[in-house]
């Protein structure tokens, strides 16, 4: 079974341009997470998406990242106009299904990451 | 929200097994106990979870005290691809989104 996959691998841009990002999922897996680590922080969630839609957005910086999930399958995280301050490692993350105490929490699967420099 | 506190860093050698320990003073009672491993260039993996008492797998031990205000994570034996990264997380479930939490995470070197 193929794992969580991401893409690109590194981006290298100038400030003030716009990247976006992709992850696709392990197959069949409901729930969707975006992961950040800026320099020397910690990882930070972004958001998580259940299907197609947004979960929790609680996480997302500002209204320059755009995160999207067309028909609940791969999901994109755009940065437009991209800042120096943006650059870091991007993590997607998935599980199966939706996570309720009584249930237990489900494991998230990660991606390698993107890694993204902002110059 | 609970905070995890876990030692920075931590040397073992080969054969050893290795002990980290995460203090969680405010843990809910909804909460579970998750560990994550992070190689370099790797997004975490995980690599168990308890909400009470010993959990074990075919890669660790989980043992959490009665009143879960701490968790130890057992490592049998490391070997020096065991060194990396080791995350307690504590879960955060709110409208049911399950959002980790990550703090900085103990730095494991296994030397041979």
């Amino acid at each position: 079974e193929a794992g969580v996959t991401q893409f690109p691998s590194h981006s290298v841009i100038e400030k003030g341009q716009t990247v976006t990002l992709r992850c696709d999922p392990i197959s069949g897996h409901d729930n969707l997470y975006w992961y950040r680590r800026v320099m020397g922080k910690e990882i930070k969630f972004l958001l998580h998406f259940v299907k197609e839609s947004k979960q929790d957005e609680s996480g997302m910086p500002n209204n320059r990242f755009l995160a999207e999930r067309t028909g609940g399958t791969y999901s994109t995280l755009k940065v437009q106009p991209a800042e120096l301050e943006d650059s870091g490692v991007y993590f997607c993350a998935s599980s199966q299904d939706s996570p309720t105490w009584l249930a237990g929490i489900e494991t998230q699967y990660f991606g390698p990451g993107t890694r993204l420099l902002v110059l | 929200l609970a905070k995890t506190t876990q030692p920075i860093s931590m040397d073992s050698y080969e054969g050893q097994e290795v002990n980290i320990t995460c203090s969680h003073n405010n843990i809910a009672t909804n909460d579970y106990i998750t560990w994550y491993q992070q190689f370099p260039s790797q997004g975490p993996r995980f690599i168990i979870q308890g909400y009470k008492t010993k959990v074990t797998n075919e890669v660790a031990s989980l043992f959490i005290p009665a009143d879960r205000k701490s968790s130890t994570l057992s490592l049998p034996r490391v070997s020096l691809s065991d060194t990396a990264v080791y995350y307690c997380l504590v879960g955060d479930i709110m409208d049911s989104s399950y959002k980790l939490i990550f703090g900085s995470g103990t730095r494991l070197l296994v030397r041979p």
